[in-house]
């Protein structure tokens, strides 16, 4: 049973530039979310994806950022015209979706670096 | 929504025990715990349903009061192991997890 698992591990940047994160959840789980983590805090709910419909996005997610989900599967996040607030440490988790536990399983998460 | 954490920090020797608790000012469906060491990924420990029940690791108890929306976790007779930030996420229904700042906890020898 692999766990969830995320592209690139890090990734640095120059302002301006856009940067792609791909997540592969654990093969049976139907729902996949994103959150951002700063230093000190908890993750930050960005948005969540039901198999392939995204349901909801958090007004942190401005429209620089879009996420995808195609066919259910793994998802990416992109990120356009990066800014040094966007450093950060981004997180993707996945559950199964069913039944009243819904219990979210993290990657190591994408640690961005914007300069 | 953002659940507050209590205490902020703790360090205890191993074998000793503490609680540390998660508070929410709205209804909650469910808490989630997870323990973060530096530099990796939070690591599900429990869920706990309005209601009762509750579901993670064998090792690990944690309570549900949902009169007053507060959850708290035990430490019991830690181990070194048991070092890292703790948060709780809660649940207020809506598929979506908001956590609280997190408990650090250091177990020393």
């Amino acid at each position: 049973d692999t766990g969830v698992s995320q592209d690139p591990r890090h990734k640095i940047t120059k302002r301006g530039q856009n940067v792609t994160f791909r997540c592969d959840p654990i093969s049976e789980h139907n729902r996949l979310y994103w959150y951002r983590q700063t230093l000190g805090q908890g993750p930050e709910f960005l948005t969540y994806f039901q198999n392939e419909a995204q349901l909801e996005k958090s007004r942190l997610l401005s429209d620089r950022f879009s996420a995808e989900r195609p066919k259910g599967s793994f998802s990416t996040l992109e990120i356009q015209r990066t800014e040094q607030g966007d450093s950060a440490m981004y997180l993707c988790a996945s559950s199964f979706g069913q039944g009243a536990f819904n219990e979210q399983f993290f990657g190591p998460g994408t640690r961005l670096t914007v300069l | 929504q953002q659940p507050v954490q209590s205490p902020q920090a703790v360090i205890l020797r191993e074998g000793e025990d503490a609680v540390i608790n998660c508070s929410s000012s709205k209804a909650l469906y469910s808490v989630h715990w997870y323990r973060q060491k530096h530099g990796e990924a939070p690591v599900f420990l429990m869920i706990l349903l309005k209601g009762g029940e509750q579901k993670g690791h064998d090792k690990i108890s944690a309570s549900f009061n949902e009169k007053k929306q507060q959850s708290s976790l035990y430490l019991t007779a830690s181990q070194l192991s048991y070092s890292g930030t703790y948060f709780c996420g809660s649940d207020y229904g809506n598929n979506r997890l908001a956590f609280g700042k997190g408990n650090q906890v250091v177990v020393i020898p």
